[in-house]
């Protein structure tokens, strides 16, 4: 089974921090993604990466940064969170190529004060 | 800029009826995922569907695609209590040449199964 991790559950943080959160997954998947989801909202790509040391931005980077060091980790950063960035996380991967199912993580769930 | 829609949002219905959740979408595309998030959980994947045409079924759940018309049915048949959760579609806008190749979401249908 594909099992893709989240660093924390619940994170809570104060404006201006500086935030890493961590998505580790055990498949060996080439391609991984972050998404934030809000109420009445859905899902929305932030960023996503194909490989290694590799990034692109998705709808809505403004305020992230991501960092990719090994296949397996991807790293969602908030360089100075707000309180707009409040919101659940999801990291999720899926294997090579476009168009393969993404298996997503449990969510982090973040509050920024 | 792909646009994915559901509808309903919200549905409440009752055990033993049947239902279906819509999902249109604005660009060509021939891959179409469903999946289900219950409440405090990741969301787990249900459904691919790959082509024009494609139905899938899993249980009381069928799920189908009509490119042609941009359109995808998740279809629930004598619901039960245990598939109360939030019920996402999601694209890819592959084949139109978007810029991202992440997933385009719908916002979800909340769907509550009484007793």
């Amino acid at each position: 089974d594909v099992k893709v991790t989240q660093s924390s559950r619940y994170l809570v943080k104060r404006t201006g921090e500086k935030v890493f959160l961590e998505c580790v997954q055990d498949m060996d998947h080439e391609n991984m993604f972050w998404y934030r989801q809000d109420p009445g909202l859905g899902l929305r790509l932030i960023y996503f990466s194909y490989d290694v040391k590799m990034k692109e931005k998705g709808d809505i980077p403004e305020g992230y940064s991501v960092s990719r060091e090994k296949k397996e980790r991807f790293s969602l950063i908030l360089e100075s969170a707000s309180t707009n960035q409040t919101s659940m996380y999801l990291c999720a991967s899926s294997s090579a190529g476009t168009r393969q199912t993404q298996y997503f993580g449990p969510g982090t769930r973040l509050l920024v004060l | 800029e792909l646009k994915v829609e559901q509808n309903p949002l919200f549905l409440s219905m009752q055990e033993e009826k049947n239902y279906t959740i819509y999902c249109n979408y604005s660009t060509t595309s021939d891959r179409l995922y469903w999946y289900r998030q219950d409440p405090g959980k990741s969301l787990e994947s249900l459904f691919v569907l790959l082509s024009n045409g494609a139905v899938k079924q899993e249980g009381r759940l069928m799920a189908s695609l009509d490119t042609k018309a941009r359109l995808s049915t998740l279809h629930i048949t004598a619901a039960v209590h245990d598939l109360s959760a939030t019920y996402f579609c999601a694209v890819d806008d592959f084949a139109s040449g978007g810029g991202a190749d992440g997933l385009t979401f719908g916002k979800g249908t909340h769907l509550i199964i009484q007793p």
